[in-house]
Order: structure tokens, then C-alpha cells, then sequence
């Protein structure tokens, strides 16, 4: 069974670091876009960017380009998230997904993290 | 702020239809295929539809969706209480080159 497990719940101050992961299961995980998506409290979805584990392939959207990276290890499954200055408006709920294995253009997630926590407050 | 534009709430009592649109563009939903979450309270989104119309294994035909042009539309049929959540459509976006979702339609079973 496909998994997606993430790391636990953050408190940071601002301007503090941070990388949070997301540890998928099987030798399949290089096959299969990663996701990130962050769910600010009370608001929607946003997508944040996406990477491909078999070569590192990373398409970032606009909103969230130069403010997180996005980095995978395929040799243990994981794929981060990661700020290098923290602000308070980052603080949001943060979810791993992997995407079916099919064009991006026909992007589904079919599997999702239980999401990590992320506070940042002074 | 997000390129897909949904109803901020539905609502229906239990038995009955409800619809919910997601309007886009000709860079997304115009040229790509759409999917539909749903996002029960203080859970992980959950994918209901994919390819516009497709159901996961284990998804009721009560769920359904299509598209037309620069939209896409979810039926819901036979509305019940667990189907109180938070849904969501999703494309890409080629301009972009990115994912985007619709800002998210609260349904209420009345």
C-alpha cells in the first residue's frame, strides 16, 4: 500500500530555518511526481510545486518560487520542503502528494500525507 | 489567489442533487484534464475524480464530473451527511507550468 508519511508539527520564530519531509514507500517512488501543497488556517488549497525523484525535475509555482526549495534523496524516499528565513505568514498546514503516473497535464493526486504543522511566531 | 474559481458554498438536503462548477481558462482547464478532492474537516484532501470524469477504486458513482470549454462541473447525487466537506478542483496550468486548485466549495447538507 502506497504511503506518504510527513514529519511532525514545527514551532519556529521568525527568521529561523526549516525542512520538512515526506518519506514515501516502494522503490516506485523515483516513478511518480511529488507535490507540495500548503493550506494557510480557514483558506484553501494552493499548490506550491512539484518534483520529479528519477532525475530532480522541479517546476515551482509562481506565488511560492524563491521563497521555499523543494529537494528530493531518492535512495531514502523522502522529499523536503524547506525555507531558508521563516516569516509568521508562513504558518499553514503543509501537504505532501504523490500525482498518478501520467502526463502533468492530466495532474491528479492519488495519494496524500497526513500534512505537517508548521507555526512561526515570535 | 488561486486561477480556478468555484462557489464558496452548496447546499442541498439529504437525498438531493448539488452541483459545483470550476471555472478556469484556455491555459488550464480549456487544454487539461481536471480532478476533484474532497477535504473532510481536519483531514488530507482525498482524490474523488480524475481525467474530468474518471472515479478512483473505492469512489461512489454518486460522485461524478465533466467539462466543457474552460469548465468543469461535480455532481454529487443522493446527498448525504458525510458528504459535508470542503471540495476542490485541480488542473495544470501550462502557462504557468504549475498545479493549480479552485478556491474550494463548502457543501452543506441541510
Amino acid at each position: 500500500e502506497v504511503q506518504l508519511v510527513q514529519s511532525g508539527p514545527e514551532l519556529k520564530k521568525p527568521g529561523e530555518s526549516l525542512k520538512i519531509s515526506c518519506k514515501g514507500s516502494g522503490d516506485s517512488f523515483s516513478t511518480y511526481w511529488i507535490g507540495w501543497v500548503r493550506q494557510m488556517p480557514g483558506k484553501g488549497l494552493e499548490s506550491m510545486g512539484i518534483i520529479y525523484p528519477g532525475d530532480s525535475e522541479t517546476k515551482y509555482s509562481p506565488s511560492f518560487q524563491g521563497h521555499v526549495t523543494i529537494s528530493v534523496d531518492k535512495s531514502t524516499y523522502t522529499a523536503y520542503l524547506q525555507w531558508s528565513t521563516l516569516e509568521a505568514s508562513d504558518t499553514a498546514m503543509y501537504f505532501c502528494a504523490r500525482a498518478k503516473l501520467v502526463p502533468l497535464t492530466k495532474l491528479a493526486f492519488d495519494y496524500w500525507g497526513q500534512g505537517t504543522l508548521v507555526s512561526v511566531s515570535s | 489567489q488561486s486561477v480556478l474559481t468555484q462557489p464558496p458554498s452548496v447546499s442541498a438536503a439529504p437525498g438531493q442533487k448539488v452541483t459545483i462548477s470550476c471555472s478556469g481558462s484556455s491555459s488550464n482547464i480549456g487544454i487539461n484534464f481536471v480532478s476533484w478532492y474532497q477535504q473532510l474537516p481536519g483531514t488530507a484532501p482525498k482524490l474523488l475524480i480524475y481525467d474530468n470524469n474518471n472515479r478512483p477504486s473505492g469512489i461512489p458513482n454518486r460522485f461524478s464530473g465533466s467539462k466543457s470549454g474552460t469548465s468543469a462541473t461535480l455532481a454529487i447525487t443522493g446527498l448525504q451527511t458525510g458528504d459535508e466537506a470542503d471540495y476542490y478542483c485541480g488542473t495544470w496550468d501550462t502557462s504557468l507550468s504549475a498545479g493549480v486548485f479552485g478556491t474550494g466549495t463548502k457543501v452543506t447538507v441541510l
